[in-house]
């Protein structure tokens, strides 16, 4: 069974830029969760999505949003980029919504640049 | 608020014992195990609920007490295989909070 897929794998912005990032989940998981990882502050924690509804919000400003569709596919956008953006997002998915969260599966990550 | 990791570095020969700790400030509920190999996705290792259970996963194995707040990896017998970035989740307040991590490597 295909893991879980992200999208683009790798690109760069300039400051000020908008991005849009694309998770796609295995076949059948309906939590969707994203993670910020920079060689200094590890995993950070964005937001979790289940059945198109953000159940869990981490510390990040208002630039940073994102969605779940109907498929269980998730976006998330970071607009206004800054420098200090620049990092690897990460999507994990898990077959149910539970606490605590069972075992997610991530997948390999979009590495942004902001210049 | 992140759980606390030590020792950030470690470098092991292959075959020596390695013990990843991970300590949090706040109450626990449970505590989840990540290793991350350098450019893939960080894999599942397992997951402790308070109770002070210890689990294994092959010569991994796992501790946590609640009452410290702490949870501790061992690695026996390391091999080669097990070179990669250790993480420790916390769960609290309805968010998986992870430490820094934890860089191991096992050499020859």
């Amino acid at each position: 069974k295909a893991g879980v897929t992200q999208t683009p794998r790798y690109l760069i912005k300039t400051r000020g830029q908008q991005v849009t990032l694309s998770c796609s989940p295995i076949s059948g998981h309906r939590s969707v969760s994203w993670y910020q990882q920079t060689p200094g502050q590890g995993l950070q924690f964005l937001f979790e999505y289940f059945s198109e509804t953000q159940r869990n919000k981490g510390n990040f400003p208002g630039r940073f949003s994102g969605r779940q569709f109907s498929n269980s596919r998730s976006e998330m956008n970071v607009s206004t980029l800054e420098l200090g953006d620049s990092a690897l997002y990460l999507c994990a998915s898990s077959l149910v919504q539970t606490n605590p969260p069972g075992e997610l599966f991530f997948g390999e990550g979009s590495r942004l640049t902001v210049l | 608020q992140q759980p606390v990791q030590s020792p950030q570095a470690v470098i092991l020969r292959e075959g020596e014992d390695a013990v990843i700790n991970c300590s949090s400030s706040k109450a626990l509920y449970s505590v989840h195990w990540y290793r991350q190999k350098h450019g893939e996705a960080p894999i599942f290792l397992m997951i402790l609920l308070k109770g002070g259970e210890q689990k294994g996963h092959d010569k991994i194995s796992a501790s946590f007490n609640e009452k410290k707040q702490q949870s501790s990896l061992y690695l026996t017998a390391s091999q080669l295989s097990y070179s990669g970035t250790y993480f420790c989740g916390t769960f609290g307040g309805n968010k998986l909070t992870f430490g820094t991590g934890t860089q191991l490597k096992v050499e020859l």
